[in-house]
């Protein structure tokens, strides 16, 4: 197992345009989080699953953010009608919870988005 | 909603002296995590404390919990230019997932 792994590393896009990120997690872990970190700032939250539920989101995930985890393997998340405020690194991480014991999370490289 | 605070935001030290970063919340916390971010790259886990005034260490790091649970530190004895990166805080409150403190960045001079 490598780790997490985020496509792509980097994405430039205009304004106005949609774009798609994909996470794979660790195979082990039943959760996978996906946050949004700007420079000088920690991670932010936006959403998670577990498995292929989708048990949390952020406030700060307008309508035009949009998470998937189809057959709770890989995660996908779409913003639509990028804005110049949507630019950010945006890291995905998984975990293996149960109701007792907490783990760390393991982050991907994330995926850095520029919105020109 | 929960915060999670960090002190000092930035830190520059000698090669050798030691450094410590302090971390508040505003709710009581279940457990706590570290993390540490290098320049560049992504956050990557440390340690979980989870006992009102645990104390655990990792070689030269020595982390703290709070006897009511709402604070945390790290103490790095000794630092050494590996130990450049950004540390970060995260607490559980009773939600499903952490909230991350702004963090601390710290500089090694050699």
């Amino acid at each position: 197992d490598t780790g997490v792994s985020q496509d792509p590393r980097h994405k430039i896009t205009k304004r106005g345009q949609n774009v798609t990120f994909r996470c794979d997690p660790i195979s082990e872990h039943n959760r996978l989080y996906w946050y949004r970190q700007t420079l000088g700032q920690g991670p932010e939250f936006l959403t998670y699953f577990q498995n292929e539920a989708q048990l949390e989101k952020s406030r700060l995930l307008s309508d035009r953010f949009s998470a998937e985890r189809p057959k709770g393997s890989f995660s996908t998340l779409e913003i639509q009608r990028t804005e110049q405020g949507d630019s950010a690194m945006y890291l995905c991480a998984s975990s293996l919870m149960d109701r007792v014991d907490n783990y760390g999370y393991t982050f991907g490289s994330g995926t850095r988005l520029t919105v020109v | 909603g929960q915060q999670v605070m960090q002190i000092p935001q930035y830190q520059h030290v000698q090669e050798g002296e030691d450094f410590t970063t302090y971390c508040n919340s505003s709710t009581t916390l279940s457990n706590i995590q570290w993390y540490k971010q290098r320049p560049g790259g992504h956050p990557v886990f440390l340690i979980q404390l989870v006992k009102s005034g645990e104390v655990k260490k990792q070689k030269r790091l020595t982390f703290q919990f709070g006897e009511a649970k709402k604070n945390s530190s790290l103490h790095i004895t000794a630092t050494q230019t590996t130990d450049v990166g950004t540390y970060f805080c995260a607490g559980y409150s009773g939600y499903s997932t952490l909230t991350f403190g702004k963090g601390t960045m710290l500089l090694v001079s050699p």
